[in-house]
């Protein structure tokens, strides 16, 4: 029961380039979407929030977009640097719980 | 904010053994919760205390596994007679209501 995917495991970029990292949901009662960002042996650590009465939002660097009839949402990091290197989970908010995708591996090369 | 404190980082042991682990949260946060994260995945909910209430479960968590809350501040989630597919990383994270969570660094558990 994979409610949130994310079909890409990695993805490599060029320092100052765009990352777009993808995000599929699976249930629509779910409002409220969440991207972490983990280095290895740490915690994952907040990044950016959406909820579905938006359809984007920004913070410096990082943009969300919402697709809701697509079920699709989708994190910009511009421009990429080499501390962005590090695995990329969203997550859907339902009740009192997160349910996280799969994760996406990001190295940005200098 | 001193994080969410998680201990042992590191804990190996033997098939059928019981562990213990701890998780300090951020202390003006109310709501605690217990993931667990194997290689690969993302991480899977397991449960939920709200101040010293258990509130919510996983199917995931079995009979073997319990987590307590006794006075609405640390938290501890034993698993008992270990086995190895308990492998993982167990990570505690805490919230205020309406507020992502901030989770620890995690205890990787190594069941051999």
């Amino acid at each position: 029961d994979q409610q949130v995917k994310q079909n890409s495991p990695s993805l490599s970029v060029q320092e100052g380039r765009i990352s777009i990292l993808n995000c599929d949901y699976t249930n629509s009662m779910f409002d409220y979407f969440l991207w972490y960002k983990k280095y290895p042996a740490e915690g994952p650590t907040f990044l950016i929030s959406i909820s579905s009465i938006k359809d984007k939002n920004e913070d410096g660097r990082f943009t969300v977009f919402l697709n809701k009839s697509a079920k699709h949402l989708s994190l910009h990091i511009v421009p990429s640097q080499p501390g962005d290197s590090a695995v990329y989970f969203c997550a859907k908010a339902a009740g009192n719980k997160l349910t996280f995708g799969g994760g996406t591996r990001v190295l940005v090369k200098p | 904010d001193t994080g969410v404190s998680q201990n042992p980082r590191h804990k190996i042991t033997k098939r059928g053994q019981n562990v213990t682990f701890r998780c300090d949260p951020i202390s003006e946060h109310n709501r605690l919760y217990w993931y667990r994260q194997t290689l690969g995945q993302g991480p899977e909910f397991l449960t939920y205390f709200q101040n010293e209430a258990q509130l919510e479960k996983s199917r995931l968590l079995s009979d073997r596994f319990s987590a307590e809350r006794p006075k609405g501040s640390f938290s501890t989630l034993e698993i008992q007679r270990t086995e190895q597919g308990d492998s993982a990383m167990y990570l505690c994270a805490s919230s205020l209501a309406g507020s992502p969570l901030h989770f620890g660094n995690g205890t990787r558990l190594t069941v051999t």
